[in-house]
């Protein structure tokens, strides 16, 4: 079945350490997203890309790095300069030719320890 | 920018009616997207309206007015495992950013 696959589920890191979220899908879209979500919060976009070798900042990019070198893949980076890393983090893909149907992976939820 | 307005919570029983609204602010229009997630899960898609009106899908209803800058999502015969959140959600151009509401937690008692 197509979908998208996150790994880790869960990820505990040490402060001034730098982690890398895998976001795979195989739902030949062209277009990725990566989100964050606070607890009883929305989510906000942190990069996306729309094809591949090319992602533009989200919302909330500082502290973020991404790549696009394949179009099944979009991974995360989440660096030391991030301030307050804790925090569930949803990839999501879409076609990029329509506006809705946009598909979630089940997250990588990250915490500093 | 794009910015959304949803209420934080509602809390109903079993078989009753729930709608939750969304207003919205954006410069260009894309449509109107509604997303369900249960507590630790992926967001999955329930309905998109594009055009003035009522969508249904089974026990889900979305409205949209343009003019209005409004929407609103409409659960029907309330079940147990309809307790989630509800996001409202603007979509840019094709292959663009989606953007979130707050969104709505829907707490439904027996």
């Amino acid at each position: 079945d197509g979908g998208i696959t996150q790994s880790p589920k869960y990820l505990f890191r040490k402060e001034g350490q730098n982690v890398t979220l895998s976001c795979e899908q195989n739902l030949n879209h062209d277009a990725m997203y990566w989100y964050r979500q606070d607890p009883g919060q929305g989510l906000r976009l942190i990069y996306y890309s729309q094809i591949v070798n090319d992602f533009q900042k989200g919302d909330i990019a500082e502290g973020y790095s991404v790549s696009r070198e394949k179009k099944e893949s979009f991974p995360l980076t989440v660096t030391s300069a991030q301030k307050n890393p804790t925090a569930f983090y949803l990839c999501a893909s879409s076609t990029g030719r329509d506006n809705y149907g946009y598909t979630f992976g089940s997250g990588t939820r990250l915490t500093v320890v | 920018g794009q910015s959304l307005e949803q209420p934080s919570e509602v809390t109903a029983v079993e078989g009753a009616i729930v709608q939750i609204n969304c207003t919205y602010q954006t410069s260009g229009f894309y449509g109107l997207s509604w997303y369900q997630q249960h507590d630790g899960g992926a967001p999955t898609f329930l309905s998109y309206n594009a055009l003035d009106g009522l969508e249904e899908t089974g026990r889900f209803s979305s409205f949209l007015s343009r003019s209005d800058s409004y929407g609103y999502l409409l659960l029907q015969e309330l079940q147990m495992k309809d307790s989630a959140s509800y996001f409202c959600a603007l979509p840019g151009a094709a292959g663009n950013k989606l953007t979130f509401g707050g969104g709505t937690r829907v707490l439904v008692k027996p």
